[in-house]
C-alpha cells in the first residue's frame, strides 16, 4: 500500500543552521506531493507540494524536489529561525482517491 | 473566509458520556475529513466525505464512534459511550475535489479530555 516515511525527531537546530528533514515514499501510480506544518496549538497547514516528477515546491524558504527516481521529497531551507519550530508532515496523494496519507510528522525545535 | 470551523475547542467529559463535535467546512469545498491526532498514534485519519457521502470509514476505530454530514456546511463526529482512551485532538479538513486542487485546509481542532 501506499505510504510515507519520514525521519523522526525531535530535531534541534541552532537559528540560522541548515535544515533537512528526510522523506521517502512508497506508492502506486503517481503521487501528488506535499509538506504540511503544524504550529503549537493550530491545525495542519499547507507548507508546498509538488504535483509531478522534477518540480520544485518553495514557501517561506522552504524547498522539496520531488524526486521520482529516489522516491523522495526531503524538506530544506538554508536559514531556520526560531519561528519555524513547529511539526512537520511529509504526505501524498495519489490519482486513485482523495485519502491524503501523512507521515508521523518530525518535530523541529529551533534555539536562539 | 472564515476557514474550517470547529467547536467545541476543547471539551472535557467523564467516561460512558457521549460526545459530539461539529465541522463547518469551507464553502464550496466538496470533501471532508475527519482526523485523530495523538502522540502514539500521530495523525490518523477517521473517515472522509465527498459531497456528503461517506466514502472511507475504514478508520473509525469501532462502533462507539459514528459521523454525519446532513448537508454540505456541516458535519459531525459522536463518540457514545467514550472512553479514556479516546483523548486526542480531533481535526476536520476539508477540500476541493479535484487533483489541482487537492490541498486540505484544516480547522484548529476540538482538544478532548476523556477522564
Amino acid at each position: 500500500g501506499n505510504s510515507v516515511t519520514q525521519m523522526e525527531g525531535p530535531v534541534t537546530l541552532s537559528e540560522e543552521a541548515f535544515l533537512t528533514i528526510n522523506c521517502t515514499y512508497t506508492a502506486t501510480g503517481y503521487p501528488s506531493l506535499f509538506w504540511y506544518v503544524q504550529y503549537p496549538g493550530e491545525g495542519l497547514q499547507l507548507l508546498l507540494k509538488a504535483t509531478k516528477a522534477d518540480d520544485k515546491g518553495s514557501n517561506k524558504g522552504f524547498e522539496a524536489t520531488y524526486r521520482k527516481e529516489t522516491t523522495s521529497f526531503h524538506l530544506e531551507k538554508g536559514s531556520v529561525q526560531v519561528s519555524d519550530s513547529a511539526v512537520y508532515f511529509c504526505a501524498l496523494i495519489t490519482n486513485r482517491d482523495d485519502k491524503i496519507i501523512f507521515g508521523k510528522g518530525t518535530r523541529l525545535h529551533i534555539l536562539p | 473566509d472564515a476557514g474550517v470551523i470547529q467547536s467545541p475547542r476543547h471539551e472535557v467529559t467523564e467516561m460512558g458520556q457521549e460526545v459530539t463535535l461539529r465541522c463547518k467546512p469551507i464553502s464550496g469545498h466538496n470533501s471532508l475529513f475527519w482526523y485523530r491526532q495523538t502522540m502514539m498514534r500521530g495523525l490518523e485519519l477517521l473517515i472522509y466525505f465527498n459531497n456528503n457521502v461517506p466514502i472511507d470509514d475504514s478508520g473509525m476505530p469501532e462502533d462507539r464512534f459514528s459521523a454525519k454530514m446532513p448537508n454540505a456546511s456541516f458535519s459531525t463526529l459522536k463518540i457514545q459511550p467514550s472512553e479514556p482512551r479516546d483523548s486526542a485532538v480531533y481535526f476536520c479538513a476539508s477540500s476541493l475535489k479535484g487533483w489541482d486542487t487537492d490541498t486540505q485546509y484544516f480547522g484548529p481542532g476540538t482538544r478532548l479530555t476523556v477522564l
